[in-house]
């Protein structure tokens, strides 16, 4: 069964503090890697992906992300956020085989102090 | 949300009354799926479908039917509303295979007295 792990269920920050959002998942075959993010009150958006190649990858509003295979580790990163960035971010997973399905991690939610 | 319609927004549904959620995608899609989002348990996997006619259980099943006899539409019905089932559900589809992206319905908030 397709297992992933968001290891945070709440990070509280500050303005201009450094984030990282660590995700992990349990199959050993070939993956393809999200992270979503929801705004409150809103649906989810897509902040950045995985398939191939350059391990680190880089998303929207300055969000990035460093895929390790021999750790099964997708851990998304920002430098430097920002109020706007609270919101909830979830990891997403899909195993490609020919039972081809997305599954969540149950969600970090973030919370920016000004 | 790359055109992934879901209706009805808002609902509220009595024990033991059935409904639909209508789920459509435009863009030829082969994978779609529905999910429910409940607080700190992220979004579980309710049923999904890689193609017309064939569609599998995810997480959490029970309580919910699906079909598929269009590439483009994918309902969800509850047969017989519990309050259990008061949840958000979202909608997803994408094209299979390496390299897609999954896009998401704007999300369909069901209460359930």
């Amino acid at each position: 069964a397709q297992s992933v792990s968001q290891h945070n269920h709440h990070v509280i920050l500050s303005e201009a503090a450094s984030l990282e959002l660590g995700c992990n998942y349990s199959y050993g075959g070939t993956v393809n890697l999200f992270w979503y993010v929801q705004y409150p009150g809103q649906h989810l958006q897509l902040l950045l992906k995985y398939f191939s190649g350059d391990p680190l990858v880089k998303g929207i509003k300055g969000f990035e992300a460093e895929f390790i295979k021999s750790k099964f580790s997708f851990n998304l990163r920002k430098p430097s956020v920002q109020w706007s960035d609270t919101a909830e971010y979830f990891c997403a997973v899909i195993l490609l085989s020919n039972d081809y399905k997305l599954s969540f991690g149950a969600g970090t939610t973030v919370t920016v102090r000004a | 949300n790359a055109g992934v319609t879901q209706t009805p927004k808002f609902q509220v549904l009595k024990t033991g009354q059935s409904m639909t959620l209508q789920c459509a995608q435009d863009m030829n899609h082969e994978y779609m799926s529905w999910y429910r989002q409940d607080p700190g348990m992220g979004l579980r996997l309710i049923h999904y479908s890689v193609g017309a006619g064939i569609t599998d259980q995810g997480e959490v099943p029970n309580g919910y039917n699906v079909s598929r006899s269009t590439t483009e539409d994918f309902p969800l019905r509850l047969l017989s509303a519990a309050p259990s089932q008061t949840s958000v559900y979202f909608c997803a589809s994408g094209r299979t295979g390496s390299g897609n992206t999954i896009y998401f319905g704007e999300g369909s908030w069901l209460t359930v007295v």
